[in-house]
C-alpha cells in the first residue's frame, strides 16, 4: 500500500495564481483532512471531509476550497494565492470513529507564494 | 475552548538518557490524546494514544506515554534515547466540538524538537 500520496511535492507560485493540491489514499478511509503547518503553530486543519461528496470547514478555511468527488481523493485549492499561503500542506486520512482512530498523515507539499 | 500545550521549543538530552517531552491539555470531557512524530521532510506518524484505561500508554519505538489526569497531562517519555529519535514530535487531543457526528478532528500543540546529542 502506498498509503497516503500528495502531489505536488514542491511548487512556486506568484501572488494570484491557482493551483490544485491533490491527495489520493488507497486504505479505504471514510474521512480525509487538510492541514498547514507553519512555524510555531503547529497544524492548523483547513479542511476536512467525512465521506465521498461531503466537505467541512475547519480552523482556516479562507482562501481554499475543496472537493471529494471519489472516496480516495481529496483536493484542496488556491484560487489566488498570496504570500500568507505559503507554507507545507499535509493530507491526511483516517477510518470514521468517535476520535478515537489515528489519522495517517501524507509527506507534505511545499508550497511557496512569491 | 479546547487546547493543547508544548511547553518546550526544543528538547535536547544526550544518547542514553532518558527523555521527556511534556504536554498539557485543556478539554471539556474525556480527553482522547495522541503523539504524532515528524522526521525532516516528512509526514507525520502515529506514535501512541490515550483513550481510556491504564495511565501508562505504550506506543512505536520504545516510547511511552504518562496520562495524568489531576495534572491534565500527556507526558512523552522514552527510558534511553537515540540520536535516531531526533525529530519534531506533536501532541493532539481530540476535537469534541463538531457540529454533528463523529469527524476524528485533532488539536494539534505546536511541536517539541528533541535533539539526541550522540
Amino acid at each position: 500500500n502506498a498509503g497516503v500520496t500528495q502531489t505536488p511535492k514542491f511548487r512556486v507560485l506568484k501572488t494570484g495564481q491557482s493551483m490544485t493540491l491533490l491527495c489520493a489514499q488507497d486504505m479505504n478511509h471514510e474521512y480525509m483532512y487538510w492541514y498547514r503547518q507553519d512555524p510555531g503553530m503547529g497544524l492548523r486543519l483547513i479542511h476536512y471531509s467525512v465521506g465521498e461528496g461531503t466537505t467541512a470547514k475547519g480552523e482556516v478555511p479562507d482562501g481554499y476550497n475543496v472537493s471529494r468527488l471519489k472516496k480516495q481523493n481529496f483536493l484542496l485549492g488556491l484560487e489566488s494565492a498570496a504570500p500568507s499561503q505559503t507554507s507545507v500542506y499535509f493530507c491526511a486520512s483516517s477510518y470514521p470513529g468517535t476520535g478515537t482512530l489515528p489519522q495517517y498523515f501524507g509527506p507534505g507539499t511545499r508550497l511557496l507564494v512569491l | 475552548a479546547q487546547s493543547v500545550a508544548q511547553p518546550e521549543d526544543q528538547v535536547n538530552v544526550a544518547e542514553g538518557n532518558p527523555l521527556t517531552v511534556k504536554c498539557t491539555y485543556s478539554v471539556s470531557g474525556n480527553p482522547y490524546l495522541f503523539w504524532y512524530v515528524q522526521y525532516p521532510n516528512r509526514g507525520l506518524q502515529f506514535l501512541l494514544k490515550y483513550i481510556t484505561g491504564d495511565n501508562l500508554v505504550k506506543g512505536s519505538y520504545g516510547f511511552e506515554a504518562e496520562f495524568n489526569k489531576s495534572q491534565t497531562s500527556f507526558h512523552l517519555k522514552k527510558p534511553s534515547a537515540l540520536v535516531s529519535d531526533s525529530a519534531l514530535y506533536f501532541c493532539a487531543v481530540r476535537d469534541v466540538h463538531y457540529s454533528s457526528g463523529a469527524t476524528n478532528k485533532l488539536i494539534f500543540g505546536t511541536g517539541t524538537l528533541l535533539a539526541v546529542q550522540p
